[in-house]
């Protein structure tokens, strides 16, 4: 299957600092990528649709000034979590799906972060 | 709005008894379901999914599901559990067939344990 890469897998960062996660699709041009994230045994909450080349679409209660979505290019989309606070700690896990790939969507490994 | 209703957080098997992991959907148009599993610190892995045709659908590691229409469901099963298949599991539904803008929609997940 097509692999998407995520990074990185963990990062630890103070109260008011930002963070930059990476998802990059390696085998295959993704014009949309998906950002979810999840709480310890709970499930994955979808927080916002990124396409290639306009801006995010974001899920109802998701702050779109502290979690930045750029997707500049086909293999690569990044989410800046600004101005972190421990509550935003949590699994960050971002997918990506293309038109003409099978209907699966692919999966990075995700990102733990922990804001101390 | 679609759904999907894991009704189980937890199901315990013995290694070598056949295991059923339950879900069912809420969909307005037709629906298009995957199963996905979740080592610890991990991504999602896809197992399987049914887009259209046959109701048995087989997927990766010996795992299966079934659709049905008339009851809703999409039931993960494999006839005989391995130790290694401990981890979590995801149902998901969409109501498009995907490689498009339209996220997944999660059931919160679960547990499987299969007890040597």
């Amino acid at each position: 299957g097509a692999v998407v890469s995520q990074h990185p897998s963990r990062v630890i960062c103070k109260s008011g600092t930002s963070v930059k996660i990476e998802c990059r699709s390696l085998d295959f041009q993704a014009t949309t990528m998906f950002w979810y994230r999840q709480f310890p045994k709970q499930s994955l909450m979808l927080m916002a649709t990124s396409n290639e080349g306009s801006k995010a679409t974001y899920e109802q209660g998701v702050e779109k000034d502290k979690f930045l979505i750029n997707h500049a290019s086909l293999t690569l989309s990044t989410l800046t979590v600004t101005s972190a606070h421990p509550e935003d700690s949590s699994f960050y896990i971002c997918s990506a799906s293309s038109p003409g790939r099978n209907t699966e969507a692919f999966f990075g490994q995700g990102t733990r972060l922990t804001v101390v | 709005a679609q759904s999907v209703a894991q009704p189980e957080d937890q199901v315990n098997v013995a290694e070598g008894n056949p295991l059923t992991v339950k879900c069912t959907y809420s969909v307005s148009g037709n629906p298009y379901l995957f199963w996905y599993v979740q080592y610890p610190n991990r991504g999602l892995q896809f197992l399987l999914k049914y887009i259209t045709g046959d109701n048995l659908v087989k997927g990766s590691y010996g795992f299966e599901a079934e659709f049905n229409k008339s009851q809703t469901s999409f039931h993960l099963k494999k006839p005989s559990a391995l130790v290694s298949d401990s981890a979590l599991y995801f149902c998901a539904v969409r109501d498009k067939p995907g490689g498009g803008a339209d996220g997944l929609t999660f059931g919160k997940g679960t547990h499987l344990i299969i007890q040597p």
